[in-house]
C-alpha cells in the first residue's frame, strides 16, 4: 500500500507571495491533517480535513488555510508569506481521527521564504 | 503554554544500553499518548503508544511507561542500536482532540 505524498518536496517563494501544497493520503484513509514543524516549536497542528469537512483547527492566523477534495486528498494554502512561515509542512493521514487511531506522515514540504 | 514537554533537547547513549526519553505534559484530560520517530527528510513514524487506563505498554525492544499522578511518560529503548538514532517526539491526545506535540528528543546511539 502506498504510503502519504507530498508534493512539491521543496519550495522556495518569496515574502508576499502565495504557496500551495498538496497531500494525497493513504488509500481508504479520510482524515487528513496538517502540521507545521519548526526548530524551536516541535509539531504544530494547523487543521485536520475528514470528509472534505474541516473538523479540527489550530491557532495558525487566516493566512494558513485548506480543503479537502472528495478522493480525501488535500491541500493547504498559505497567502502573503512571512519570513516566519520557513517550515516543513507535514501531513498525516488515517482512517477516522478516533482516540486509537494512528497518524501516518509522509515526507514533508520543505518550504523556504526569502 | 507548552501543555507537551520534553525538557531533554539530546541524549546520547551506547550501543547496547538502554535509552530513556522523558516526556511530562500540563493538561490533566490528556488520555492518550503516543511516540513517534523521526529520520531526516521523512516524516514521522508511529512508534507506540498508550492508553491513560494503563501505565505500561510494551512492543518488542519499546516500552512505554505512564505516571499519571506525575503526569510524565517515559519510553524505554533496550537494548539500543544505531539504526535508532533519530528524533523522537512525544504526542498527547484528550479524546479526538488533535495530537499536541513535544519538540522532540535527538537520540545519538554509538556503537
Amino acid at each position: 500500500k502506498a504510503g502519504v505524498t507530498q508534493t512539491p518536496r521543496y519550495l522556495i517563494k518569496t515574502r508576499g507571495q502565495q504557496v500551495t501544497l498538496s497531500c494525497s493520503p493513504i488509500s481508504g484513509h479520510r482524515s487528513v491533517s496538517w502540521y507545521q514543524q519548526t526548530p524551536g516549536q516541535g509539531l504544530q497542528f494547523l487543521f485536520e480535513y475528514f470528509s472534505e469537512t474541516q473538523r479540527n483547527k489550530g491557532n495558525f492566523p487566516g493566512r494558513f488555510s485548506g480543503r479537502q477534495f472528495s478522493n480525501s486528498r488535500s491541500e493547504m494554502n498559505v497567502s502573503t508569506l512571512e519570513l516566519g512561515d520557513s517550515a516543513l509542512y507535514l501531513c498525516a493521514s488515517s482512517l477516522d481521527r478516533g482516540i486509537t487511531d494512528t497518524q501516518y506522515f509522509g515526507p514533508g514540504t520543505r518550504l523556504t521564504v526569502l | 503554554d507548552q501543555q507537551v514537554k520534553q525538557n531533554s533537547p539530546s541524549l546520547s547513549v551506547q550501543e547496547g544500553r538502554i535509552s530513556i526519553l522523558n516526556c511530562d505534559y500540563t493538561n490533566s484530560m490528556f488520555d492518550y499518548f503516543l511516540w513517534y520517530k523521526k529520520y531526516p527528510a521523512e516524516g514521522p513514524t508511529f512508534l507506540i503508544s498508550i492508553s491513560s487506563i494503563k501505565d505500561k505498554n510494551e512492543d518488542g525492544r519499546f516500552t512505554v511507561f505512564l505516571n499519571k499522578s506525575a503526569k510524565h511518560l517515559s519510553l524505554h529503548i533496550v537494548p539500543s542500536q544505531p539504526g535508532d538514532s533519530a528524533v523522537y517526539f512525544c504526542a498527547a491526545s484528550a479524546g479526538n482532540t488533535p495530537l499536541v506535540f513535544g519538540k522532540g528528543t535527538r537520540l545519538s546511539v554509538i556503537a
